[in-house]
């Protein structure tokens, strides 16, 4: 089975810190993503990776920075926290290709003070 | 963008009962997912659709894509209390970009014993 592993499951921050949030998959895919999930809003895009070292925006990436120095390893950065960042936080992975499946962590809970 | 919309938000049913929920949209889409995530767990695949008129069954679970590649159900018969979750539908457009999916806003489903 696809793993998906988040480094954190619950994390609280203050406004202003940086805050780096990992995510390491196991099953080689090409394909990686950051979702953040809120309360009737559903999950949106903030940044993915189709390739080490390439990223691309997503619909929501004001704040937030990526990096993918490994292929199983996508980390999501937000440079200075800030309070309208508090939200579940999804990573996920796919194999490159149409028709490929997504796979998820169980994602980060973060709170920003 | 793309965009799905998905009905209805919310659902408050007795055990037993069989539930539908559907996404629409105003674009082409060339794949359909669903998804169902338990509090505190990130989104877990449920079902794939891959080709337009497609009926697919898992369990109790049953989706379809629909003919005009713009819409999507899934229903849930004899719904049991371990039902209970948000679920999501995904989109993977026509003009994909590195393989990301749209989201719906998410279904959350009761289920009272």
């Amino acid at each position: 089975d696809v793993k998906v592993t988040q480094s954190s499951r619950y994390l609280v921050k203050r406004t202003g810190e940086k805050v780096f949030l990992e995510c390491v998959q196991d099953m080689d895919h090409e394909n990686m993503f950051w979702y953040r999930q809120d309360p009737g809003l559903g999950l949106r895009l903030i940044y993915f990776s189709y390739d080490v070292k390439m990223k691309e925006k997503g619909d929501i990436p004001e704040g937030y920075s990526v990096s993918r120095e490994k292929k199983e390893r996508f980390s999501l950065i937000l440079e200075s926290a800030s309070t309208n960042q508090t939200s579940m936080y999804l990573c996920a992975s796919k194999e490159g290709g149409v028709n490929e499946k997504l796979f998820f962590g169980s994602g980060t809970q973060l709170s920003v003070l | 963008g793309q965009q799905l919309n998905q009905s209805p938000q919310s659902m408050f049913i007795q055990e037993g009962e069989d539930v539908s929920m559907n996404c629409t949209s105003s674009s082409i889409f060339n794949t359909w997912l669903w998804y169902k995530q338990e509090p505190g767990e990130g989104p877990v695949l449920l079902i794939a659709l891959y080709k337009a008129g497609e009926l697919t069954s898992n369990g109790r679970l049953t989706a379809q894509f629909g003919i005009t590649r713009k819409d999507s159900f899934l229903n849930i018969s004899a719904s049991i209390p371990s039902d209970v979750g948000i679920y999501f539908c995904a989109g993977e457009g026509v003009y994909n970009q590195g393989g990301k999916l749209i989201f719906g806003q998410g279904t959350e489903l009761s289920v009272k014993p």
